[in-house]
């Protein structure tokens, strides 16, 4: 059982929007910031967003993120069947002091 | 560009100890902005944080509780590394292991290639 509770899965038609949810606590997506990763079987998981809503240079604004009280969401349009992958959401949980991964969301581009 | 090249063995017996290592190129464990952190990804248990070490004028570590009584992460400055040591293992800690440098607040840049290890007999 994760910390940070994510939908199981989520799907969407091709050049249309998705969200992924990732929901938490006080002590960690409250108090703290959230990032996120797409993760490609056998290669490393990519940052897709930092600091609740900021994008590394590479990560194309199709990709987005918000962040409301204890809960934060993904927003990724104009899908793409690259997009297929596993969603991962983290923060840092202050009460356990450490780190906390949501237990992924993988989507499906019909 | 920061590379980080993980090694280690892909096998080890049950209750033996896990051991891997992080080459870091490109930044260092001594550094003052990042932190130096092992996860892990299993079919059973998604990505799982583990622990981290990180330095600011002295040396900092903390562990995930799951693995807090057996886990050490070590950093060496004299070949800018970081390692990662499991004890007592059992096939749960059957896995894909990753290195990755963090920065503030908490987030990960930069990872490792990953390596498999197989808890069997």
């Amino acid at each position: 059982q994760s910390v940070l509770t994510q939908p199981p899965s989520v799907s969407a038609a091709p050049g249309q929007k998705v969200t992924i949810s990732c929901s938490g606590s006080s002590s960690n997506i409250g108090g703290n910031s959230v990032s996120w990763y797409q993760h490609l079987p056998g290669t490393a998981p990519r940052l897709l967003i930092y600091d609740n809503n900021n994008r590394p240079s590479g990560i194309p604004d199709r990709f987005s993120g918000s962040k409301s009280g204890t809960s934060a969401t993904l927003g990724i349009t104009g899908l793409q069947t690259g997009d297929e992958a596993d969603y991962y959401c983290v923060a840092w949980d202050s009460s356990l002091s450490a780190g906390v991964f949501g237990g992924g969301t993988k989507l499906t581009v019909l | 560009q920061v590379q980080l090249q993980q090694s280690g063995p892909g096998l080890v017996q049950p209750s033996q100890t896990l051991s891997l290592t992080c080459d870091i190129s490109g930044d260092s464990v001594s550094s003052n902005s990042a932190t130096w952190n092992w996860i892990r990804q299993s079919p059973s248990r998604g990505l799982e944080w583990l622990g981290r070490t990180y330095y600011r004028s002295k040396w900092y570590y903390d562990y995930a509780l799951s693995v807090k009584s057996r886990m050490t992460v070590n950093p060496d400055t004299s070949k800018n590394q970081f390692s990662l040591q499991l004890n007592s293992v059992t096939p749960e800690d059957t896995a894909l292991y990753y290195c990755a440098r963090g920065l503030v607040p908490f987030y990960f840049d930069f990872w490792g290639q990953g390596t498999l290890v197989t808890v069997s007999s």
